[in-house]
């Protein structure tokens, strides 16, 4: 079964540091781009940064760059995002999410969340 | 960056009803649009990708039409499991932004 299964979330004071994790299965991990994306309480999706399948070529959205790191290991089929500088306004449901192998793929895989709150 | 502007922002039809949102991006995108949508408290589940392909397992009644900047989901015959909120998504680069959700419900 095709699976990604997210941890390393919790409670974290303001301005302090967490990593998350996203453990994927089932598929050539290899082969994808991952991302995460990320929602608020109540709120919408928010696209939070992506990873090429070899880490080539990474992205950001301009909330967290310069806060945030997205890695992967491949070797553990395993997708990272390294949270710096916590704030408030990063409180929301991480999810990971795999990007489809061809040109006009879409993010078709997505795990059930991780939760970060921020907060004193 | 690309802003992703949908409209409306909630809705409510009957059941059996052709229901239509729509996604307008601030600059074209070519095909990369998708549409996904997502139940109270779940996972989003995508619909549709390059704008008007059909993701497998999903119902024929969804639809997805446009290029450049203007989008459009169809639902032919809304059925009581399509309540949701749906988001369109471009993803041709990055920040790939998500419009801000149509909330559907059944009137």
């Amino acid at each position: 079964e095709v699976q990604l299964v997210e941890s390393g979330g919790g409670l974290v004071q303001p301005g302090r540091s967490l990593r998350l994790s996203c453990a994927a299965s089932g598929f050539t991990f290899d082969d994808y781009a991952m991302h995460w994306v990320r929602q608020a309480p109540g709120k919408g999706l928010e696209w939070v940064s992506g990873i090429s399948w070899n880490s080539g070529s990474t992205g950001y959205a301009d909330s967290v760059k310069g806060r945030f790191t997205i890695s992967r290991d491949n070797a553990k089929n395993s997708l990272y995002l390294q949270m710096n500088s916590l704030r408030a306004e990063d409180t929301a449901l991480y999810y990971c999410a795999r990007r489809g192998l061809y040109r006009y793929s879409a993010f078709d895989i997505w795990g059930q969340g991780t939760m970060v709150t921020v907060s004193s | 960056d690309i802003q992703m502007t949908q409209s409306p922002s909630s809705l409510s039809a009957s059941v059996g009803d052709r229901v239509t949102i729509t996604c307008r991006a601030s600059q074209g995108i070519s095909n990369y649009l998708a549409w996904y949508q997502q139940k109270p408290g779940k996972v989003p589940k995508l619909l549709i990708y390059a704008a008007s392909t059909l993701q497998s397992g999903v119902p024929s009644r969804f639809s997805g039409s446009g290029s450049g900047t203007d989008f459009t989901l169809t639902i032919s015959s809304l059925q009581p499991e399509d309540v949701a909120t749906y988001y369109c998504q471009k993803y041709n680069s990055a920040p790939h932004s998500f419009g801000q959700g149509t909330k559907l419900e059944i009137k």
